[in-house]
C-alpha cells in the first residue's frame, strides 16, 4: 500500500524560506521509472505542479518557481523521505502543498496535503 | 511551454452524460500522450480518475472515460450521478521537458 504524508510549518514569515518533508511508504524511490511531485493548491484555485524527482536523481521544476525551488532526497532517515525547501515565500504561496507518487506520465496517489499560511 | 484550457463549469442531470474537454497549446505538449485527469471533491486529495488518455487505475468506475482527438483531451462521465458532483483537473506529463502542467480546473455540477 503506497502512502504519503507531508509535514512542517503551518505558518511561515514572508521572504523566509519554507521546507517541506514527504515522508513515504510502500515504494522505493530507487525503483526506476518512479519519482515524487509536490503540487500546491491556493485556497479556492487551481493545482499547480511545482516540482519532480526521478529515481536516478534527476530534477524538475516548474518554469515559474524554478529560481525558488529544490527538491532532494533524504538518505539520513530510517524512513525514505523527499524534502521541498522554497525560498523567499510571500502571502501569494498560501497554499496546500501535496507530496504525491509518479509513476510514468501521471500522479497516482497523493498525500492528505499540509496547508502553509504565509503571513507577518 | 504548455498550457491546458478546460471549461470553467460543466453541469448535467443524474443518469446524463457530459463531456469536459482539455486543449492542450504550446511549445513543448509534444505528441500529448500523457494525459491524465483527477478528481477532487471539496477538502480533500485530488484522485486520478484516468492515465494516459484512457486508461483506469484499478476501483475506478467504468462510467469516467477518456479520449483525445488532436490537441483536445476529454473526460466523459456516462450515468452522471451526485457523488461525481466535484472539480476535475487535466494534466499533461511531456517527456521531453520531463515536466507535468495542470489545466485550470472544471467544476462539475450535477442538477
Amino acid at each position: 500500500q503506497i502512502t504519503l504524508k507531508e509535514s512542517g510549518p503551518t505558518v511561515v514569515k514572508p521572504t523566509q524560506t519554507l521546507t517541506l518533508t514527504c515522508s513515504f511508504s510502500g515504494f522505493s524511490l530507487s525503483t526506476t521509472g518512479l519519482g515524487v511531485a509536490w503540487v500546491r493548491q491556493p485556497p479556492g484555485k487551481a493545482l499547480e505542479w511545482l516540482a519532480l524527482l526521478y529515481w536516478n536523481g534527476d530534477r524538475r521544476y516548474s518554469p515559474c518557481l524554478e529560481s525558488r525551488l529544490t527538491i532532494t532526497r533524504d538518505t539520513s532517515t530510517p524512513t525514505d523521505q523527499v524534502v521541498l525547501t522554497m525560498t523567499d515565500m510571500d502571502p501569494v504561496d498560501t497554499a496546500t502543498y501535496y507530496c504525491v507518487y509518479r509513476k510514468l506520465g501521471a500522479l497516482d496517489y497523493w498525500g492528505q496535503g499540509i496547508l502553509v499560511t504565509v503571513s507577518s | 511551454q504548455s498550457a491546458l484550457t478546460q471549461p470553467a463549469s460543466v453541469s448535467g442531470s443524474p443518469g446524463q452524460s457530459i463531456t469536459i474537454s482539455c486543449t492542450a497549446t504550446g511549445s513543448d505538449i509534444g505528441d500529448y500522450k500523457y494525459v491524465s485527469w483527477y478528481q477532487q471533491h471539496p477538502g480533500k486529495a485530488p484522485k486520478l480518475m484516468i492515465y494516459e488518455v484512457s486508461n483506469r487505475p484499478s476501483g475506478i468506475s467504468d462510467r469516467f472515460s477518456g479520449s483525445k482527438s488532436g490537441n483536445t483531451a476529454s473526460l466523459t462521465i456516462s450515468g452522471l450521478q451526485a457523488e461525481d458532483e466535484a472539480d476535475y483537473y487535466c494534466s499533461s506529463y511531456t517527456s521531453i521537458s520531463r515536466r507535468f502542467v495542470f489545466g485550470m480546473g472544471t467544476k462539475v455540477t450535477v442538477l
